[in-house]
């Protein structure tokens, strides 16, 4: 399995906190994404990166944020969480150079009350 | 931009029934298109991919998928489902325009019945 670990995997909060997810690879990969799953949207793309500092903005971008300082890190951050964005949350990695496959995490559940 | 379409939310099949899940796309550049599946309570694992060359592409658990760049579709087939088949489907693509973005679809339900 590629190395990818998402953070936490399940978190609770109240309306209106800030929140930030964590993915880390040790793979060394260029390109990370972050996607929201909601029945009946499948997946979603919010912020992705391809590379450190370069981001840049998906389908469902509004109310997150995204930062890479590094390469093995990718930040989503929720500024202020409304219920609305109560999904589960992916991030993703990959290369395109020599395999040409995403490859995902196991998945953030947020629950915003 | 590029967009993926799944046409069906769910398709209910009986094992060992031949079964296709459609997939439509759109790009106005050339695309490397997927098929990823999620198992209940699990992350995506990959199907199977089109990159370039033969239009009939093969992937793990007998699917397949063939690639029609005239009508911009790439459906998933298997010829014989076992009820371990029964997941979420999703259909991916990416657009070669040097931005990566990885674009799916909304799913499709593929339920085994015995």
């Amino acid at each position: 399995d590629a190395g990818i670990t998402q953070s936490p995997r399940h978190k609770v909060t109240e309306t209106g906190t800030p929140v930030t997810l964590r993915c880390h690879q040790t793979e060394n990969h260029r390109y990370m994404y972050w996607y929201r799953q909601d029945p009946g949207h499948g997946l979603r793309l919010i912020h992705y990166s391809y590379g450190v500092k370069d981001t840049d903005k998906g389908e469902v971008s509004d109310g997150y944020s995204v930062s890479r300082s590094k390469t093995e890190d990718f930040l989503l951050t929720l500024e202020s969480a409304t219920s609305s964005q109560t999904s589960v949350y992916f991030c993703a990695i990959s290369e395109y150079r020599d395999n040409t496959e995403a490859f995902f995490g196991q998945g953030t559940r947020l629950t915003v009350v | 931009a590029q967009s993926v379409t799944q046409l069906d939310s769910q398709v209910p099949v009986f094992e060992e029934a031949p079964v296709e899940l459609r997939c439509n796309y759109s790009s106005s550049v050339s695309v490397y298109l997927f098929w990823y599946v999620q198992y209940p309570n699990q992350g995506l694992q990959l199907l199977l991919k089109y990159l370039s060359g033969s239009t009939l592409v093969k992937g793990i658990n007998g699917f397949e998928a063939e690639f029609n760049k005239s009508q911009t579709s790439f459906h998933l087939r298997k010829p014989s489902v076992h009820i371990s088949d029964t997941a979420e489907y999703f259909c991916a693509v990416i657009s070669m325009d040097s931005s990566y973005k990885l674009i799916f679809g909304s799913g499709t339900r593929l339920l085994v019945r015995p």
